[in-house]
């Protein structure tokens, strides 16, 4: 079983609206998560990290997370066309060493139409 | 200028070849690890190193070897080449390996074995 899933598989929003995913994780160990985007032909790039339940703003983009249902979201308002991209949900256990990789979602692909 | 180079951006190789992809970065981190995407699964971890010691091995085969000869070197070894090993790898780091940090990563290698 996927231990990091993610909801749309695609989204398609219009420029200037709101683009909103969604992502579970289903190992009670993961705490720490973070939000990657992935433009087509690049690595992807870490958008923000969110480790403490609530919200957390930088700009257009706002995680929420819920630990105790470890339920993650990113918002993004004002969508523009170069947002379109593959988001990721990724989470670790925060414990290093031989802990201290992601584990990916499968991505949201975001379109947003000008 | 991209701080994480990996390299060929292309390979092409025939089944039951060996190939080796080159990975260098530039950001004085002291974790590296791979990651390995495919149109079947999403990043998909593979290894993680960390002051060039191996911490974390996920991948099933002994095919795929990872070798680092300085500490902003990981390189990956794949032998026996098989169709199914058709994917982007990419290269990425962080600075201590704590499970807490965002990942850097490269552009990728994508290889395609025939």
């Amino acid at each position: 079983q996927q231990k990091v899933q993610q909801s749309p598989e695609s989204l398609s929003v219009p420029e200037g609206g709101m683009a909103s995913f969604n992502c579970t994780s289903s190992d009670r160990n993961f705490q720490y998560f973070w939000w990657y985007r992935q433009h087509s032909g690049e690595g992807p790039k870490a958008l923000m990290s969110i480790f403490s339940d609530g919200d957390k703003k930088e700009g257009r983009f706002t995680a929420h997370l819920n630990k105790a249902s470890l339920h993650v979201s990113l918002h993004i308002r004002d969508s523009q066309p170069s947002d379109s991209a593959l988001y990721f949900c990724a989470a670790s256990d925060g414990s290093g060493g031989s802990n201290a990789k992601l584990t990916f979602g499968k991505g949201t692909k975001l379109s947003v139409k000008s | 200028d991209p701080k994480i180079i990996q390299k060929p951006k292309y390979l092409v190789a025939v089944t039951g070849s060996e190939k080796i992809l080159i990975c260098e970065q530039y950001l004085g981190h002291n974790a590296m690890y791979w990651y390995r995407q495919s149109a079947k699964k999403p990043l998909e971890f593979m290894f993680s190193y960390s002051y060039q010691k191996l911490m974390d091995n996920q991948t099933a085969s002994s095919r795929f070897q990872p070798q680092s000869s300085k500490k902003n070197h990981l390189d990956l070894q794949i032998t026996a080449l098989k169709p199914d090993d058709s994917a982007t790898y990419f290269c990425a780091s962080s600075p201590r390996g704590t499970g807490r940090e965002r990942l850097f990563f490269g552009h990728g290698t994508k290889l395609s074995v025939l």
